[in-house]
Protein backbone atom coordinates (compact mmCIF):
# COMPACT_ATOMS: atom_id res chain seq x y z
CA UNK A 1 0.00 0.00 0.00
CA UNK A 2 1.37 3.70 -0.91
CA UNK A 3 2.23 5.39 1.95
CA UNK A 4 3.19 9.13 2.26
CA UNK A 5 4.04 10.94 5.37
CA UNK A 6 4.94 14.88 5.42
CA UNK A 7 6.96 16.26 8.14
CA UNK A 8 8.58 19.58 8.91
CA UNK A 9 6.12 21.83 9.13
CA UNK A 10 5.64 24.49 11.85
CA UNK A 11 5.40 28.66 12.38
CA UNK A 12 8.46 30.29 10.74
CA UNK A 13 8.93 33.85 10.04
CA UNK A 14 8.25 36.31 7.30
CA UNK A 15 11.71 35.76 5.07
CA UNK A 16 12.30 32.73 6.51
CA UNK A 17 13.22 29.49 5.38
CA UNK A 18 11.85 25.38 6.35
CA UNK A 19 12.17 22.12 4.98
CA UNK A 20 9.75 19.86 4.41
CA UNK A 21 9.92 15.79 3.78
CA UNK A 22 8.17 13.21 2.70
CA UNK A 23 8.76 9.62 3.56
CA UNK A 24 7.51 6.99 0.91
CA UNK A 25 6.98 3.29 1.05
CA UNK A 26 4.84 1.29 -0.53
CA UNK A 27 6.00 1.61 -4.01
CA UNK A 28 9.13 1.76 -6.25
CA UNK A 29 10.57 5.38 -4.76
CA UNK A 30 12.94 5.71 -7.78
CA UNK A 31 10.70 4.96 -10.57
CA UNK A 32 8.32 7.73 -9.33
CA UNK A 33 6.99 11.25 -10.26
CA UNK A 34 5.99 13.25 -7.11
CA UNK A 35 4.73 16.49 -6.29
CA UNK A 36 3.97 18.70 -3.87
CA UNK A 37 0.19 20.25 -3.61
CA UNK A 38 -0.73 23.17 -0.93
CA UNK A 39 -3.92 24.33 0.06
CA UNK A 40 -4.47 27.36 2.23
CA UNK A 41 -6.66 27.96 5.19
CA UNK A 42 -10.10 27.23 3.86
CA UNK A 43 -9.25 27.40 0.39
CA UNK A 44 -8.85 25.69 -2.82
CA UNK A 45 -5.74 23.60 -3.90
CA UNK A 46 -2.90 25.09 -5.48
CA UNK A 47 0.27 23.32 -7.05
CA UNK A 48 3.62 24.22 -5.76
CA UNK A 49 5.47 21.96 -7.93
CA UNK A 50 7.11 18.36 -9.51
CA UNK A 51 9.90 16.22 -10.14
CA UNK A 52 9.54 14.05 -12.84
CA UNK A 53 10.22 10.31 -12.74
CA UNK A 54 14.28 9.43 -13.78
CA UNK A 55 12.29 7.51 -16.38
CA UNK A 56 10.30 10.11 -17.86
CA UNK A 57 13.35 12.41 -17.75
CA UNK A 58 13.71 13.83 -13.96
CA UNK A 59 12.61 17.06 -14.77
CA UNK A 60 11.25 19.58 -11.98
CA UNK A 61 9.17 22.56 -12.58
CA UNK A 62 7.35 25.14 -10.46
CA UNK A 63 4.09 26.79 -9.91
CA UNK A 64 4.62 30.34 -10.10
CA UNK A 65 3.93 31.98 -6.92
CA UNK A 66 7.04 29.96 -5.73
CA UNK A 67 9.27 30.00 -8.90
CA UNK A 68 12.67 31.48 -7.77
CA UNK A 69 12.23 30.58 -3.76
CA UNK A 70 11.51 26.90 -3.49
CA UNK A 71 13.44 23.72 -4.42
CA UNK A 72 12.40 20.41 -5.19
CA UNK A 73 15.03 17.62 -4.72
CA UNK A 74 14.76 13.65 -3.74
CA UNK A 75 17.16 11.28 -1.49
CA UNK A 76 16.41 8.08 -3.21
CA UNK A 77 18.42 6.11 -0.37
CA UNK A 78 16.21 7.55 2.20
CA UNK A 79 12.74 7.12 -0.18
CA UNK A 80 12.32 10.75 0.76
CA UNK A 81 10.89 13.73 -1.33
CA UNK A 82 12.31 17.62 -0.07
CA UNK A 83 10.73 20.73 -0.50
CA UNK A 84 13.00 23.88 0.37
CA UNK A 85 11.17 26.41 0.78
CA UNK A 86 12.66 29.99 1.27
CA UNK A 87 12.03 33.75 1.31
CA UNK A 88 8.39 32.79 2.96
CA UNK A 89 5.68 35.04 3.01
CA UNK A 90 2.03 34.78 5.07
CA UNK A 91 0.58 33.78 1.29
CA UNK A 92 2.69 30.87 2.18
CA UNK A 93 0.91 29.73 4.37
CA UNK A 94 -0.60 26.32 3.63
CA UNK A 95 -1.03 22.43 4.35
CA UNK A 96 1.62 21.06 2.48
CA UNK A 97 0.77 17.73 0.57
CA UNK A 98 3.30 15.38 -0.79
CA UNK A 99 1.63 13.33 -3.78
CA UNK A 100 3.12 10.76 -6.33
CA UNK A 101 3.00 12.37 -10.14
CA UNK A 102 2.05 9.55 -12.16
CA UNK A 103 2.37 9.25 -15.80
CA UNK A 104 -0.96 7.09 -17.63
CA UNK A 105 -0.32 5.02 -20.93
CA UNK A 106 -1.27 8.21 -23.33
CA UNK A 107 1.22 10.49 -21.25
CA UNK A 108 -0.71 12.34 -19.60
CA UNK A 109 0.15 13.31 -15.75
CA UNK A 110 -1.86 12.76 -12.61
CA UNK A 111 -1.53 13.68 -9.00
CA UNK A 112 -2.38 9.90 -7.49
CA UNK A 113 -1.57 9.03 -3.89
CA UNK A 114 -1.68 11.90 -1.41
CA UNK A 115 0.46 12.02 1.90
CA UNK A 116 -1.79 13.84 5.09
CA UNK A 117 0.14 16.83 4.77
CA UNK A 118 1.81 19.42 6.99
CA UNK A 119 0.80 22.72 8.05
CA UNK A 120 3.16 25.47 7.18
CA UNK A 121 2.46 28.69 8.94
CA UNK A 122 4.20 32.05 8.31
CA UNK A 123 3.48 35.17 10.82
CA UNK A 124 5.50 37.13 12.50
CA UNK B 1 -9.78 34.15 -8.76
CA UNK B 2 -9.22 30.43 -10.22
CA UNK B 3 -8.10 29.54 -13.98
CA UNK B 4 -11.07 26.25 -13.76
CA UNK B 5 -14.53 27.65 -12.97
CA UNK B 6 -16.72 25.32 -10.65
CA UNK B 7 -19.97 26.04 -8.99
CA UNK B 8 -19.46 26.86 -5.06
CA UNK B 9 -21.62 24.40 -3.92
CA UNK B 10 -24.05 21.71 -5.06
CA UNK B 11 -26.87 19.68 -3.27
CA UNK B 12 -28.61 16.65 -3.26
CA UNK B 13 -30.85 14.18 -1.71
CA UNK B 14 -29.94 10.14 -0.85
CA UNK B 15 -30.40 8.39 -4.18
CA UNK B 16 -30.30 11.20 -6.27
CA UNK B 17 -27.51 11.90 -9.14
CA UNK B 18 -25.82 15.35 -9.23
CA UNK B 19 -23.61 16.80 -11.36
CA UNK B 20 -20.76 19.10 -10.47
CA UNK B 21 -18.98 21.38 -13.88
CA UNK B 22 -15.70 22.77 -14.22
CA UNK B 23 -15.22 25.26 -16.86
CA UNK B 24 -11.82 26.13 -18.55
CA UNK B 25 -10.10 27.27 -22.20
CA UNK B 26 -8.49 26.09 -24.87
CA UNK B 27 -4.86 25.84 -23.09
CA UNK B 28 -6.10 23.70 -20.57
CA UNK B 29 -9.61 21.76 -20.66
CA UNK B 30 -9.95 21.95 -24.43
CA UNK B 31 -6.95 20.02 -25.33
CA UNK B 32 -6.04 18.57 -21.79
CA UNK B 33 -7.17 15.69 -19.89
CA UNK B 34 -8.94 16.76 -16.90
CA UNK B 35 -8.70 14.90 -13.25
CA UNK B 36 -11.20 15.26 -10.36
CA UNK B 37 -10.40 15.21 -6.57
CA UNK B 38 -12.27 14.39 -3.57
CA UNK B 39 -11.71 16.06 -0.01
CA UNK B 40 -13.40 14.36 2.58
CA UNK B 41 -13.91 17.22 5.70
CA UNK B 42 -10.22 17.59 7.36
CA UNK B 43 -8.65 15.00 4.96
CA UNK B 44 -5.89 15.08 2.20
CA UNK B 45 -7.88 15.35 -1.40
CA UNK B 46 -8.40 11.57 -2.90
CA UNK B 47 -8.16 11.18 -6.88
CA UNK B 48 -11.16 10.29 -8.12
CA UNK B 49 -11.40 10.63 -12.05
CA UNK B 50 -8.10 11.09 -14.50
CA UNK B 51 -7.69 11.21 -18.22
CA UNK B 52 -11.50 12.89 -17.86
CA UNK B 53 -13.23 9.55 -17.19
CA UNK B 54 -10.82 6.93 -15.95
CA UNK B 55 -11.45 5.68 -12.26
CA UNK B 56 -8.64 4.73 -10.29
CA UNK B 57 -8.95 1.09 -8.84
CA UNK B 58 -11.39 1.07 -5.87
CA UNK B 59 -12.98 3.96 -6.89
CA UNK B 60 -17.12 3.13 -7.05
CA UNK B 61 -18.73 3.28 -10.42
CA UNK B 62 -21.31 5.72 -9.30
CA UNK B 63 -18.95 8.00 -10.02
CA UNK B 64 -18.21 9.32 -13.87
CA UNK B 65 -16.25 11.88 -15.52
CA UNK B 66 -16.57 13.34 -19.18
CA UNK B 67 -15.23 16.56 -21.26
CA UNK B 68 -17.11 17.86 -23.86
CA UNK B 69 -14.98 21.37 -25.82
CA UNK B 70 -14.01 23.28 -22.70
CA UNK B 71 -15.56 21.92 -19.97
CA UNK B 72 -16.11 19.09 -18.11
CA UNK B 73 -18.19 17.01 -15.59
CA UNK B 74 -18.39 14.85 -12.71
CA UNK B 75 -21.34 13.05 -11.90
CA UNK B 76 -22.37 10.79 -8.95
CA UNK B 77 -25.41 8.64 -9.04
CA UNK B 78 -27.44 7.02 -5.92
CA UNK B 79 -26.05 9.68 -3.94
CA UNK B 80 -24.42 8.80 -0.57
CA UNK B 81 -24.25 10.83 2.34
CA UNK B 82 -20.27 9.75 2.42
CA UNK B 83 -20.10 11.74 -0.47
CA UNK B 84 -20.29 15.15 1.27
CA UNK B 85 -17.09 16.28 0.65
CA UNK B 86 -15.24 19.36 -1.96
CA UNK B 87 -14.84 18.22 -4.80
CA UNK B 88 -12.07 20.03 -7.19
CA UNK B 89 -11.00 19.57 -11.05
CA UNK B 90 -7.62 20.22 -12.04
CA UNK B 91 -5.84 20.21 -15.71
CA UNK B 92 -2.29 21.11 -17.25
CA UNK B 93 -2.34 24.74 -18.53
CA UNK B 94 -0.31 24.73 -21.76
CA UNK B 95 -0.16 28.61 -21.42
CA UNK B 96 0.85 29.23 -17.94
CA UNK B 97 2.79 25.77 -17.96
CA UNK B 98 1.07 25.53 -14.64
CA UNK B 99 -1.32 22.80 -13.43
CA UNK B 100 -5.09 24.66 -12.69
CA UNK B 101 -6.99 23.55 -10.38
CA UNK B 102 -10.95 25.11 -10.38
CA UNK B 103 -12.14 26.89 -6.66
CA UNK B 104 -13.77 23.14 -5.72
CA UNK B 105 -17.45 22.88 -5.38
CA UNK B 106 -18.85 22.04 -1.78
CA UNK B 107 -21.39 19.00 -2.11
CA UNK B 108 -24.06 18.68 0.68
CA UNK B 109 -25.89 15.71 1.26
CA UNK B 110 -29.56 16.98 2.19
Amino acid sequence: EVHLVESGGGLVKPGGSLRLSCAASGFTFSNAGMSWVRQAPGKGLEWVGRIKSRTDGGAIAYGAPVKDRFAISRDESQNTLFLQMNSLTTEDTAVYYCTTYLKDSSGWHYFDHWGQGTLVTVSS
Amino acid sequence: QSVLTQPPSASGTPGQRVTISCSGSSSNIGTKPLNWYQQLPGTAPRLLVYANDQRPSGVPDRFSGSKSGTSASLAISGLQSEDEADYYCAAWDGSLNDWVFGGGTKLTVL
